[in-house]
C-alpha cells in the first residue's frame, strides 16, 4: 500500500528565503507525481506534475524534483513572497486511477 | 474555458439524512474523480468515473455511490449520513483516452459537508 509522508509538516521563513518542501513515499512504481496548493477552505491548484520518467519540472519560482530509486520528490520555491503561503500537497498517481495523497506541508512566509 | 465548478459549496445536514453533491467537469475533460478531505489531512480517494462507469474505488463503504452523466458532469451521493463524514469534498476532472488515467487532474473549490 503507497503511503505519502511530507516534512516537515508546517514551516514558516522570513520573505525573500529559497526553501524546499520534502515528499517521500513507499513504493516507486509510480506514473507520476503532482504537486498541488490549497488556500483555506478552498480546492486544490496544481503546481507541477512530473511523469515518472522525467527527473524534474520547473515553472516560474517553482523547481519540482523525482527520484523514484530513492522514493522522494522535492518542490524548491525560490525568493518566496507571503502570496505563497498556503498548504503544499503532493500525490502520487498510482496504476489506475487514484491519487494518493500526503497530509501536506503549512507554509507560512512573513513580510 | 470554464473549469471544474462545484455546488453546493457548503451544507448541513443531520446524521442518517441523504446528501448529494454535484461537480461540473472543466471543458473537454472526460473522466471524473471525487475525493474526501477531512480537516487537517490530505485528500482521500472515494471513486472515479470514466465513460460514465465507475472505474476505480477507494476505501469507502456502498453509502457512497456516484453517478457520471454524458455530458461528463457527475455527482456524489452519501446515504445514512455519519458524524465522521464531516469534509471537504472534492471533485476533480481530467483527459483520458483510455481507462488508466494518468493525466493531470484539476480540482474543483470543493463542497463543504457538515453532519451534527
Amino acid at each position: 500500500k503507497q503511503e505519502v509522508t511530507q516534512i516537515p509538516a508546517a514551516l514558516s521563513v522570513p520573505e525573500g528565503e529559497n526553501l524546499v518542501l520534502n515528499c517521500s513515499f513507499t513504493d516507486s512504481a509510480i506514473y507520476n507525481l503532482q504537486w498541488f496548493r490549497q488556500d483555506p477552505g478552498k480546492g486544490l491548484t496544481s503546481l507541477l506534475l512530473i511523469q515518472s520518467s522525467q527527473r524534474e519540472q520547473t515553472s516560474g519560482r517553482l523547481n519540482a524534483s523525482l527520484d523514484k530509486s530513492s522514493g522522494r520528490s522535492t518542490l524548491y520555491i525560490a525568493a518566496s513572497q507571503p502570496g505563497d503561503s498556503a498548504t503544499y500537497l503532493c500525490a502520487i498517481r498510482e496504476y489506475g486511477n487514484k491519487l494518493v495523497f500526503g497530509a501536506g506541508t503549512i507554509l507560512r512566509v512573513k513580510s | 474555458e470554464t473549469g471544474v465548478t462545484q455546488s453546493p459549496t457548503h451544507l448541513i445536514k443531520t446524521r442518517g439524512q441523504q446528501v448529494t453533491l454535484r461537480c461540473s467537469s472543466q471543458s473537454g475533460h472526460n473522466t471524473v474523480s471525487w475525493y474526501q478531505q477531512a480537516l487537517g489531512q490530505g485528500p482521500q480517494f472515494i471513486f472515479q468515473y470514466y465513460r460514465e462507469e465507475e472505474n476505480g474505488r477507494g476505501n469507502f463503504p456502498p453509502r457512497f455511490s456516484g453517478l457520471q452523466f454524458p455530458n461528463y458532469s457527475s455527482e456524489l451521493n452519501v446515504n445514512a449520513l455519519e458524524l465522521d463524514d464531516s469534509a471537504l469534498y472534492l471533485c476533480a476532472s481530467s483527459l483520458v483516452r483510455g481507462p488508466a488515467n494518468t493525466g493531470e487532474l484539476f480540482f474543483g473549490e470543493g463542497s463543504r459537508l457538515t453532519v451534527l
